[in-house]
């Protein structure tokens, strides 16, 4: 069975600095690794995504995520935190299958102006 | 990225009746159209995957004469949800996907209250 696991809660990060959300995954063969962040009261905007090719994978808002395979992670990253980047953060996971995503529990980002 | 439609945004209703939810890809066609349900401060919870032109598969503890799921075309999926009682209060968030490979993109949610 496939799972997600975002270990914090809670993420507090001054504008300006780097910030990183933690994400580690269990599938079964290679997994398709999908990070969305969710504002107030809306669905999820898709950030990025791996498949295949490189490890470290640049998406939207300057945001990227190193796929680490031995270490089963997908940490989603940014060099420089703005404020509009506080929201929720969604990791999640599926096999090559024609399955359904499943989803970490989510992390808060606060970025402190 | 693609878009995802859903309507309405928000529905306020009496307990016993029901509600249609609608879920439209506007710019793709959905193979495959999933629906989730979030509770305050947590996580999507899954509860239904449906490909168009077939039944619906439900997830586990997700009762299927309770929550209609209908695929009717490659651009649209609907969730009715009947006899509605005020524990089926709770944000509900559609999904589409174009293809196995492709990525799944979210509708905006609706969220139901039911008095």
């Amino acid at each position: 069975a496939q799972s997600v696991a975002q270990p914090e809660d809670q993420v507090n990060v001054a504008e300006g600095n780097p910030l990183t959300v933690k994400c580690t995954y269990s599938v079964s063969g290679n997994p398709y690794l999908f990070w969305y962040v969710q504002y107030p009261n809306r669905g999820l905007q898709f950030l990025l995504k791996y498949i295949t090719g490189d490890n470290l994978v640049k998406g939207s808002y300057g945001f990227e995520a190193e796929f680490n395979k031995s270490q089963t992670s997908f940490h989603l990253k940014k060099p420089s935190a703005l404020v509009s980047d506080s929201a929720l953060y969604f990791c999640a996971v599926r096999d090559a299958g024609n399955t359904p995503l499943v989803f970490g529990k989510g992390t808060r980002l606060s970025v402190i102006a | 990225g693609a878009v995802v439609s859903q309507h309405p945004s928000r529905v306020i209703c009496k307990s016993g009746t029901s509600v249609k939810i609608e879920c439209r890809s506007l710019d793709f066609q959905a193979t495959t159209m999933f629906w989730y349900r979030q509770f305050p401060k947590q996580s999507l919870m899954l509860m239904a995957t449906s490909n168009e032109g077939s039944k619906a598969t439900y997830e586990q503890g997700v009762e299927k004469d309770k929550f209609l799921i209908n695929h009717a075309s490659l651009t649209l999926s609907t969730l009715t949800v009947t006899s509605a009682h005020p524990e089926d209060s709770s944000f509900y968030i559609c999904s589409a996907r174009r293809g196995v490979q492709e990525t799944q993109y979210f509708g905006p949610g609706t969220r139901l209250l039911v008095l």
